[in-house]
Order: C-alpha cells, then structure tokens, then sequence
C-alpha cells in the first residue's frame, strides 16, 4: 500500500514563527499536495506539485510556500504564522487516474 | 467554474436501514468522481471512484454509488448501514485534464444502534 506521511500530528505554534509541515511518500507519486480543512468549508487547496521542483498555487496560497527538492518530499512552510492559519493540514499524493492517498493530518494551532 | 456540493452537513440513520449521503457536482468536461471517507482525528480514505463505464460503482465497505450526467449527482449509497459507518464523508471531482480534486464540504453520517 503507498503510504503518505505526515511528519507530525499535532503541532502548536506561536504567532509570527516559520512553521514547517513535512509530508513524505513511498510510491513513486509524481503529484504531490496540501490541502487545509476547515469544519463547513471541506478541503482547500493550497499548492500542488506535479514534479521535482514545480509548483502551482492552488486556491488559498496566501501565506504560504512549498518546497520539492525531492520526488518523495513535499513540504508546506507558513512564513509567519497567523492565529487563522489554525487549521488541519492534510497531505496527499497522486499517480495518473489512481486517485489520492492522503496522510493521517496535522492539526496546528497559532496562539 | 468547478464546484462539488453536499446539500446536508449531516446525515442521520438507524443501524441496518439503508443510507444515501447526496452529492452534485458542476464542472465542464468529462468529470471523474470520488468518495472520501474520514473517522476522527484521521487523514482521508478512498472509498470509491467513477471514471468511465457502467454508472453504477462498487467500492469499499459495501459501498456504492451511482453516477447520474443528466442530474450531475454521484450519491453515495448502502444497502444496510452500519453504527462503524459514522464518520465524515466527502465527495469530490476532478476534470479529466487536471491534477486537482475539488472537495464538497462533508457530509457527517450518524448510524444509530
């Protein structure tokens, strides 16, 4: 089974860190993505990739950047972090029609 | 633009009755559809999926769903529910030319002993 890791489940940060959230995959995927859900608002996308090093923006990029430098690893980085970046941050890869596996989650919380 | 919808934030049932957890989508093109399921604390699992083919979809758990263009729904199903069943569900679409799922917003199951 391809399995995505998410490197940690819960996280609790302060306002204005750097905050990393690391997610790493053994199958081979070649799209990777971070998606935040929110109660009532499903999941959002917030970057995708679909190959070392490339990048779009997905729908809520705002606040946020992503880093590929490897195949298996795609990290989300929140660049000052906000109390309304709390949230569940998921993580999922992809390889043609196969559909998503998803990571377990890590919920953060900003104070 | 690409939409899903899930008109009920939950759904209530009683154990061995039959469940539907509704779902219509809006996009242009050839969709290809998913069903997510999620227990607490937990990432998403795949349940099942309609590319192509025969409308009616088979999947995990003994569920099913079926794919209707003309109505543009793709409601989830089960003939006789279970209480383990209870958890968020999610309905989701992507276009043939796209990497991206776009997510409904949930649908909660609640199957009562």
């Amino acid at each position: 089974d391809v399995k995505v890791t998410q490197s940690s489940r819960y996280l609790v940060k302060r306002t204005g860190e750097k905050v990393f959230l690391e997610c790493v995959q053994d199958m081979d995927h070649e799209n990777m993505f971070w998606y935040r859900q929110d109660p009532g608002l499903g999941l959002r996308l917030i970057y995708f990739s679909y190959d070392v090093k490339m990048k779009e923006k997905g729908d809520i990029p705002e606040g946020y950047s992503v880093s590929r430098e490897k195949k298996e690893r795609f990290s989300l980085i929140l660049e000052s972090a906000s109390t309304n970046q709390t949230s569940m941050y998921l993580c999922a890869s992809s390889f043609l029609d196969i559909g998503y596996t998803f990571g377990s989650g890590t919920r953060l919380t900003v104070v | 633009a690409q939409s899903v919808a899930q008109p009920e934030d939950q759904v209530n049932v009683a154990e061995g009755n039959p469940l539907t957890v509704k779902c219509t989508y809006s996009v242009s093109g050839n969709p290809y559809l998913f069903w997510y399921v999620q227990y607490p604390n937990r990432g998403l699992q795949f349940l099942l999926k309609y590319i192509t083919g025969d409308n009616l979809v088979k999947g995990s758990y003994g569920f099913e769903a079926e794919f209707n263009k003309s109505q543009t729904s793709f409601h989830l199903k089960k003939p006789s529910a279970l209480v383990s069943d209870s958890a968020l569900y999610f309905c989701a679409v992507r276009m043939d030319s796209s990497y991206k799922l776009i997510f409904g917003s949930g649908t909660r199951l609640l199957v009562r002993p």
